[in-house]
C-alpha cells in the first residue's frame, strides 16, 4: 500500500530529552512538511523540504530540526530547546505538480 | 502565512444540509483545500478547488469559491453521523506551504 506512515503512534519523554519522530513515505513524493497541531490552534508548519538534502524553516522552527537524507525520510527531532513541545506531529507530503498535500496519521508527543 | 478563518463549531440534524465557510486575505492563493480530521487521526484530504473555479462538486460534497470576497465553503449534503469531525480549510500559496484555518467541528445529531 502506498502512504505516509509515522511512528510511533504515542510518545513519551521526560522533559530535557531530545526525541527524534520518524516520517516515511513511499509515494515518491518530493516535498514533505512537518506540522504540529494544538488543540483550538489549527496547524503550523514547523520545517519543509522541497527536495533530498534542502529543507526551510516553517512559522515555528525554534526548538527543532529536520534532516533529508532519502526522498522517502523526513525525520523531526524535537530538542530540549522547544519549551512547550507536548502537541501531536503531523507530517504530510506532495508531488510539486500540484502541491496537494497527504498527511499521515500523526504522532502524540507527551512530555512529562 | 496569510489569514484563513473558519467558525469554530456547527451542529446540524442528521439529513440535514451542512455549510462550512472559510474566508482566506491572499490574493496570490492558487489552490484551496478542505481536509477532515476524526479523533486522534491524521487529516484526509477530501477536495479541492483551483482558484479560477467557482464551483466544484463531488458526491455528496459541493466546493463554492468565490475569489472576490475570498469566500470558500463546503456543503455536505445529506450530512450522516459518521460526518461528524473537524474540517480544515487551507490556501495554499506559490513557493510555500498551506495556510490553515483552526477548523470547525461539525457534529451531527440523529
Amino acid at each position: 500500500d502506498g502512504g505516509i506512515t509515522q511512528s510511533p503512534k504515542y510518545l513519551f519523554r521526560k522533559e530535557g530529552q531530545n526525541v527524534t519522530l520518524s516520517c516515511e513515505q513511499n509515494l515518491n513524493h518530493d516535498a514533505m512538511y512537518w506540522y504540529r497541531q494544538d488543540p483550538g490552534q489549527g496547524l503550523r508548519l514547523i520545517y519543509y523540504s522541497q527536495i533530498v538534502n534542502d529543507f526551510q524553516k516553517g512559522d515555528i522552527a525554534e526548538g527543532y530540526s529536520v534532516s533529508r537524507e532519502k526522498k522517502e525520510s523526513f525525520p523531526l527531532t524535537v530538542t530540549s530547546a522547544q519549551k512547550n513541545p507536548t502537541a501531536f506531529y503531523l507530517c504530510a507530503s506532495s508531488m510539486p505538480a500540484t502541491d496537494t498535500q497527504y498527511f499521515g496519521p500523526g504522532t502524540r508527543l507527551t512530555v512529562l | 502565512g496569510e489569514d484563513v478563518e473558519q467558525s469554530l463549531f456547527l451542529s446540524v440534524r442528521e439529513g440535514d444540509s451542512s455549510v462550512i465557510n472559510c474566508t482566506y486575505t491572499d490574493s496570490s492563493s492558487t489552490y484551496l483545500y478542505w481536509y477532515k480530521q476524526e479523533p486522534g487521526a491524521g487529516l484526509q484530504l477530501l477536495t479541492y478547488i483551483f482558484s479560477n473555479m467557482d464551483m466544484k462538486q463531488d458526491q455528496r460534497l459541493t466546493v463554492l469559491l468565490n475569489k472576490k470576497d475570498k469566500h470558500l465553503s463546503l456543503r455536505i449534503a445529506d450530512t450522516q453521523t459518521g460526518d461528524s469531525a473537524i474540517y480544515f480549510c487551507a490556501d495554499l500559496v506559490p513557493g510555500y506551504a498551506l495556510n490553515f484555518g483552526k477548523g470547525t467541528s461539525l457534529l451531527v445529531t440523529p
